[in-house]
Protein backbone atom coordinates (compact mmCIF):
# COMPACT_ATOMS: atom_id res chain seq x y z
CA UNK A 1 0.00 0.00 0.00
CA UNK A 2 1.06 3.89 0.18
CA UNK A 3 3.17 5.00 2.30
CA UNK A 4 4.41 8.54 3.01
CA UNK A 5 7.87 9.89 4.65
CA UNK A 6 8.15 13.37 5.81
CA UNK A 7 11.58 14.81 6.58
CA UNK A 8 12.65 17.10 8.72
CA UNK A 9 10.27 16.20 11.47
CA UNK A 10 11.34 19.81 13.24
CA UNK A 11 13.07 22.72 11.29
CA UNK A 12 13.97 26.04 12.52
CA UNK A 13 15.09 28.62 10.71
CA UNK A 14 15.50 32.43 10.81
CA UNK A 15 12.40 34.91 10.12
CA UNK A 16 13.23 35.96 6.04
CA UNK A 17 15.01 32.67 5.61
CA UNK A 18 13.72 29.78 3.02
CA UNK A 19 12.16 26.65 4.59
CA UNK A 20 11.84 23.31 2.40
CA UNK A 21 9.86 19.81 3.56
CA UNK A 22 10.42 17.08 1.60
CA UNK A 23 7.97 14.07 1.84
CA UNK A 24 8.85 10.51 -0.32
CA UNK A 25 6.01 8.10 -1.48
CA UNK A 26 5.83 4.58 -2.89
CA UNK A 27 2.79 4.17 -4.90
CA UNK A 28 3.60 5.46 -8.58
CA UNK A 29 0.15 5.42 -9.37
CA UNK A 30 -0.16 8.32 -7.44
CA UNK A 31 -1.18 11.56 -9.02
CA UNK A 32 -2.29 14.65 -6.12
CA UNK A 33 -0.45 15.84 -3.52
CA UNK A 34 -1.56 17.89 -1.09
CA UNK A 35 0.40 19.93 1.74
CA UNK A 36 -1.61 21.08 4.96
CA UNK A 37 -0.44 23.34 7.34
CA UNK A 38 -2.09 22.72 11.37
CA UNK A 39 -1.58 25.83 13.76
CA UNK A 40 -1.34 25.61 17.51
CA UNK A 41 -4.94 24.22 18.75
CA UNK A 42 -6.60 23.79 14.88
CA UNK A 43 -7.37 21.40 12.70
CA UNK A 44 -5.43 21.37 9.24
CA UNK A 45 -5.73 23.19 6.37
CA UNK A 46 -5.20 23.09 2.82
CA UNK A 47 -2.37 25.33 2.16
CA UNK A 48 -1.44 24.16 -1.49
CA UNK A 49 -1.80 20.95 -3.80
CA UNK A 50 0.27 19.83 -6.83
CA UNK A 51 -1.28 16.94 -9.33
CA UNK A 52 1.34 14.78 -11.43
CA UNK A 53 1.19 16.29 -14.49
CA UNK A 54 2.97 19.25 -13.52
CA UNK A 55 6.22 19.48 -11.83
CA UNK A 56 5.98 22.75 -9.51
CA UNK A 57 2.96 25.12 -8.45
CA UNK A 58 3.27 28.17 -6.75
CA UNK A 59 1.24 30.31 -4.73
CA UNK A 60 2.67 33.74 -3.10
CA UNK A 61 6.01 33.13 -1.15
CA UNK A 62 4.58 29.07 -1.18
CA UNK A 63 6.07 26.62 -4.11
CA UNK A 64 5.68 22.60 -4.28
CA UNK A 65 7.47 20.78 -6.62
CA UNK A 66 7.21 17.42 -8.23
CA UNK A 67 9.80 14.79 -8.83
CA UNK A 68 7.89 11.84 -10.14
CA UNK A 69 10.62 9.66 -11.14
CA UNK A 70 12.31 9.99 -7.77
CA UNK A 71 8.67 9.50 -5.68
CA UNK A 72 9.24 12.83 -3.88
CA UNK A 73 7.61 16.02 -3.56
CA UNK A 74 8.51 19.34 -1.35
CA UNK A 75 7.09 21.97 0.13
CA UNK A 76 9.31 25.76 -0.29
CA UNK A 77 8.61 28.63 1.79
CA UNK A 78 10.20 31.53 0.88
CA UNK A 79 10.87 34.93 3.01
CA UNK A 80 9.03 32.79 6.07
CA UNK A 81 7.47 35.09 8.64
CA UNK A 82 6.28 34.40 12.57
CA UNK A 83 3.10 33.20 11.20
CA UNK A 84 4.60 30.38 9.28
CA UNK A 85 5.34 28.94 12.40
CA UNK A 86 3.57 25.78 12.90
CA UNK A 87 3.24 22.27 11.94
CA UNK A 88 2.78 21.35 8.27
CA UNK A 89 1.80 17.91 6.57
CA UNK A 90 2.01 16.06 3.22
CA UNK A 91 -0.60 13.37 1.86
CA UNK A 92 -0.66 11.58 -1.10
CA UNK A 93 -3.83 9.43 -2.39
CA UNK A 94 -4.71 5.49 -1.01
CA UNK A 95 -7.64 5.60 -2.92
CA UNK A 96 -9.47 8.02 -5.30
CA UNK A 97 -10.98 9.44 -1.46
CA UNK A 98 -8.50 8.53 1.49
CA UNK A 99 -5.56 10.24 1.91
CA UNK A 100 -2.32 8.37 3.72
CA UNK A 101 -0.40 11.67 5.55
CA UNK A 102 3.05 12.30 6.78
CA UNK A 103 4.31 12.26 10.37
CA UNK A 104 4.62 16.16 10.10
CA UNK A 105 6.97 19.00 10.45
CA UNK A 106 7.19 21.39 13.09
CA UNK A 107 8.58 24.65 11.66
CA UNK A 108 9.63 27.92 13.93
CA UNK A 109 10.65 30.84 12.50
CA UNK A 110 12.84 32.96 14.67
CA UNK A 111 12.33 36.46 14.96
CA UNK B 1 -20.90 28.54 6.28
CA UNK B 2 -19.72 27.33 9.73
CA UNK B 3 -18.05 24.83 7.78
CA UNK B 4 -16.96 21.37 10.11
CA UNK B 5 -17.98 21.81 13.82
CA UNK B 6 -17.20 19.54 15.97
CA UNK B 7 -18.23 18.84 20.03
CA UNK B 8 -17.00 18.86 22.38
CA UNK B 9 -13.82 20.65 22.39
CA UNK B 10 -12.49 18.87 25.33
CA UNK B 11 -13.55 15.98 27.36
CA UNK B 12 -11.55 13.80 30.27
CA UNK B 13 -13.20 10.09 30.44
CA UNK B 14 -12.73 7.57 33.01
CA UNK B 15 -11.60 4.03 32.05
CA UNK B 16 -14.89 2.18 30.88
CA UNK B 17 -16.67 4.96 29.95
CA UNK B 18 -18.60 5.82 26.58
CA UNK B 19 -18.93 8.80 24.93
CA UNK B 20 -19.85 10.97 21.17
CA UNK B 21 -17.69 12.55 19.21
CA UNK B 22 -20.08 14.39 17.52
CA UNK B 23 -19.13 15.61 13.65
CA UNK B 24 -21.32 18.23 11.66
CA UNK B 25 -20.83 19.26 8.17
CA UNK B 26 -22.82 22.54 5.97
CA UNK B 27 -21.19 21.54 2.85
CA UNK B 28 -23.33 19.23 1.98
CA UNK B 29 -20.14 16.72 1.21
CA UNK B 30 -20.57 13.38 0.57
CA UNK B 31 -17.32 11.88 2.45
CA UNK B 32 -16.21 11.88 5.75
CA UNK B 33 -13.40 11.14 8.07
CA UNK B 34 -12.94 10.58 11.51
CA UNK B 35 -8.78 11.12 11.73
CA UNK B 36 -6.93 10.47 15.39
CA UNK B 37 -3.27 12.53 15.90
CA UNK B 38 -1.07 11.30 18.63
CA UNK B 39 1.43 13.87 20.20
CA UNK B 40 4.13 14.40 17.36
CA UNK B 41 2.73 12.26 15.10
CA UNK B 42 0.72 12.51 11.67
CA UNK B 43 -3.00 11.74 11.39
CA UNK B 44 -4.53 8.18 11.48
CA UNK B 45 -7.96 7.41 9.91
CA UNK B 46 -9.85 5.78 11.89
CA UNK B 47 -13.38 5.48 9.83
CA UNK B 48 -14.58 7.16 6.46
CA UNK B 49 -17.97 7.15 4.80
CA UNK B 50 -18.53 7.89 1.49
CA UNK B 51 -22.16 9.02 1.74
CA UNK B 52 -25.49 8.65 4.28
CA UNK B 53 -25.58 4.92 5.31
CA UNK B 54 -22.17 3.76 3.99
CA UNK B 55 -19.16 3.83 6.63
CA UNK B 56 -16.06 1.58 6.55
CA UNK B 57 -12.72 1.05 8.35
CA UNK B 58 -9.55 2.99 8.39
CA UNK B 59 -5.96 2.06 9.80
CA UNK B 60 -7.06 2.13 13.29
CA UNK B 61 -10.79 1.24 13.57
CA UNK B 62 -10.74 -1.07 17.21
CA UNK B 63 -12.53 0.15 19.77
CA UNK B 64 -14.55 2.71 18.07
CA UNK B 65 -17.94 2.57 15.64
CA UNK B 66 -19.02 5.15 13.29
CA UNK B 67 -23.09 5.85 12.13
CA UNK B 68 -23.94 7.76 8.91
CA UNK B 69 -27.76 8.30 9.04
CA UNK B 70 -27.49 11.93 7.64
CA UNK B 71 -25.21 13.61 5.14
CA UNK B 72 -24.60 16.48 7.48
CA UNK B 73 -23.65 14.44 11.09
CA UNK B 74 -20.94 11.64 10.95
CA UNK B 75 -20.67 10.72 15.18
CA UNK B 76 -18.16 8.59 16.38
CA UNK B 77 -18.47 6.65 19.42
CA UNK B 78 -15.98 4.87 22.30
CA UNK B 79 -17.81 2.23 23.84
CA UNK B 80 -14.95 1.37 26.61
CA UNK B 81 -12.78 4.33 26.76
CA UNK B 82 -9.02 2.86 27.12
CA UNK B 83 -5.71 4.88 28.34
CA UNK B 84 -4.96 4.50 24.36
CA UNK B 85 -7.41 6.42 23.38
CA UNK B 86 -6.19 9.39 24.48
CA UNK B 87 -5.47 11.85 21.28
CA UNK B 88 -6.77 14.36 19.62
CA UNK B 89 -9.82 13.71 17.32
CA UNK B 90 -10.44 15.21 13.79
CA UNK B 91 -13.25 15.09 11.31
CA UNK B 92 -13.18 15.97 8.11
CA UNK B 93 -15.54 16.03 5.10
CA UNK B 94 -14.77 16.42 1.22
CA UNK B 95 -17.21 16.57 -2.03
CA UNK B 96 -16.29 16.22 -5.72
CA UNK B 97 -12.60 18.29 -5.54
CA UNK B 98 -9.55 16.08 -3.81
CA UNK B 99 -9.64 18.72 -0.72
CA UNK B 100 -10.58 17.69 2.93
CA UNK B 101 -11.83 20.59 5.34
CA UNK B 102 -11.35 19.14 8.68
CA UNK B 103 -12.95 20.43 12.26
CA UNK B 104 -11.21 22.33 15.12
CA UNK B 105 -10.84 18.86 16.72
CA UNK B 106 -11.89 17.19 20.05
CA UNK B 107 -9.14 16.61 22.75
CA UNK B 108 -10.11 13.47 24.86
CA UNK B 109 -7.93 12.72 27.77
CA UNK B 110 -8.50 9.19 29.33
CA UNK B 111 -8.10 8.05 33.00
Amino acid sequence: GENVEQHPSTLSVQEGDSAVIKCTYSDSASNYFPWYKQELGKGPQLIIDIRSNVGEKKDQRIAVTLNKTAKHFSLHITETQPEDSAVYFCAAPVSSYKLIFGSGTRLLVRP
Amino acid sequence: NAGVTQTPKFRILKIGQSMTLQCTQDMNHNYMYWYRQDPGMGLKLIYYSVGAGITDKGEVPNGYNVSRSTTEDFPLRLELAAPSQTSVYFCASRGTEETQYFGPGTRLLVL
